[in-house]
């Protein structure tokens, strides 16, 4: 049984990091065809994919977002980390951590609960 | 980046009724398009995948058709844990992987 679960800060201040980790079970990051991706999703809007991380360490991110943006895996501890710099109002959103399974395209097929986050000072 | 146009945005739709969502690609996508149903204070959840398969677990009421630039999700028979918000996601060209803005399904 795949799970996801995301911790990190609820409330963050303009200008500040954030960064949210993800912790899973059911699988491994070193298995090939596997990637781990952050996806936000702003109140009352549609899901926005953020970032991904590929079993390889290859690393996709956001074209909007790319310049503040770090993801990284610890594969011994199951955990994916992504790291959000010069966090802004807009940026307020429900963030969720997910599974992708690739073939030649890569779907994302399992989903967190997601944790919220406010950029607030 | 592809854009994902769905339609309508808001669909009344009587419990026992047929419902059909809409979702357009700016360009091609061919068969990699998903749906996900979301439901209040909950993540997405994956309904349709490759257009047309359906994720495990999900009942026969859903289907999904459709390739390259048009795609249609159907509710056969709506019932009451079916009022949600419906997205399109494509995942053939990416980065991004992009969604549509989602077409909510409430009780006529």
């Amino acid at each position: 049984q795949i799970t996801l679960k995301e911790s990190g800060p609820t409330v963050v201040k303009p200008t500040q990091t954030l960064t949210l980790t993800c912790t899973f079970s059911g699988f491994s990051l070193s298995t090939s065809g596997v990637s781990v991706g952050w996806i936000r999703q702003p109140p009352g809007q549609a899901p926005e994919w953020v970032a991904l991380i590929y079993w390889n360490d290859d690393k996709r991110y956001s074209p909007s977002l790319r310049n503040r943006l770090t993801i990284t895996k610890d594969t011994s501890k199951n955990q994916v980390v992504l790291s959000v710099t010069r966090m802004e109002t807009w940026d307020t959103a429900t963030y969720y951590c997910v599974h992708g399974t690739t073939t030649v395209v890569t779907l994302f097929d399992y989903w967190g609960h997601g944790t919220l986050v406010t950029v607030s000072s | 980046e592809i854009v994902m146009t769905q339609s309508p945005a808001t669909l009344s739709v009587s419990p026992g009724e047929r419902a059909t969502l809409s979702c357009r690609a700016s360009q091609s996508v061919d068969s990699n398009l998903a749906w996900y149903q979301q439901k209040p204070g909950q993540a997405p959840r994956l309904l349709i995948y490759g257009a047309s398969t359906r994720a495990t677990g999900i009942p026969a009421r859903f289907s999904g058709s459709g390739s390259g630039t048009e795609f249609t999700l159907t509710i056969s028979s709506l019932q009451s844990e079916d009022f949600a918000v419906y997205y399109c996601q494509q995942y053939n060209n990416w980065p991004p992987w992009t969604f549509g803005q989602g077409t909510k399904v409430e009780i006529k």
